[in-house]
């Protein structure tokens, strides 16, 4: 079973439009992160969220954590087409010397212009 | 500023051939490392990861080896690639502050196997 769930898997849009993707789990985590990916490239940081409930915005993009910090979702205002790319959200379990981050199977957006 | 490298970007290798990619970190000091895999644009599979040179932990049973002779390079190989050992491979460093664990991808390495 999949740590991190994230949906949806696949998302096309139109340009404008707004949109927000999950990342889910049964089990907490102390920070968890979002990545975009472009095709060819690796992973590029967005953001990291380390206190339940917390809610980070970066321009267009709002993230939050849940309470619970078991889950979290990423919410794009009016989206363009730069936006397109594999969204991954990863996490660190526990505390002490556990420094792996689990990276759940993305959700590939697409923003048609 | 840190900056993370990998080479090659591309390999076509035949199936049976042995592999060697390397991942080298500048601007930091004794830096944990990762090696991961990405297979058709997806989620990210974890291979090895090291936190000091010539320490190697690895997450899953595989027809690959890693080694880190220096503190900032670690490199992924294998004796006799398999078909199944095509895909897209992710070199990243870290940095933990407190609860935040932060990783830092290198641009990857696509390899083929035919």
């Amino acid at each position: 079973t999949q740590l991190l769930e994230q949906s949806p898997q696949f998302l096309s849009i139109q340009e404008g439009e707004n949109l927000t993707v999950y990342c889910n789990s049964s089990s907490v985590f102390s920070s968890l992160q979002w990545y975009r990916q472009e095709p060819g490239e690796g992973p590029v940081l967005l953001v990291t969220v380390v206190t339940g409930g917390e809610v980070k915005k970066l321009k267009r993009l709002t993230f939050q954590f849940g309470d619970a910090r078991k889950d979290s979702s990423l919410h794009i205002t009016a989206a363009q087409p730069g936006d397109t790319g594999l969204y991954l959200c990863a996490g660190v379990r526990g505390g002490g010397s556990n420094y792996k981050l689990t990276f759940g199977k993305g959700t590939l957006l697409t923003v048609n212009p | 500023s840190q900056t993370i490298h990998q080479w090659p970007a591309t390999l076509v290798q035949p199936v049976g051939s042995p592999l060697s990619l390397e991942c080298t970190v500048e601007g930091t000091s004794n830096p944990n490392l990762y090696w991961y895999r990405q297979a058709a644009g997806r989620g990210l599979q974890l291979l090895f990861y090291s936190v000091g040179i010539g320490q190697i932990s690895s997450e899953v049973p595989q027809n690959l080896s890693a080694s880190r002779p220096q503190d900032r390079q670690f490199i992924l190989s294998s004796k006799k690639l398999l078909l199944s050992d095509s895909g897209f491979y992710l070199c990243a460093w870290s940095v933990r502050q407190g609860r935040r664990e932060t990783q830092y991808f290198g641009p990857g390495t696509r390899l083929l196997v035919l």
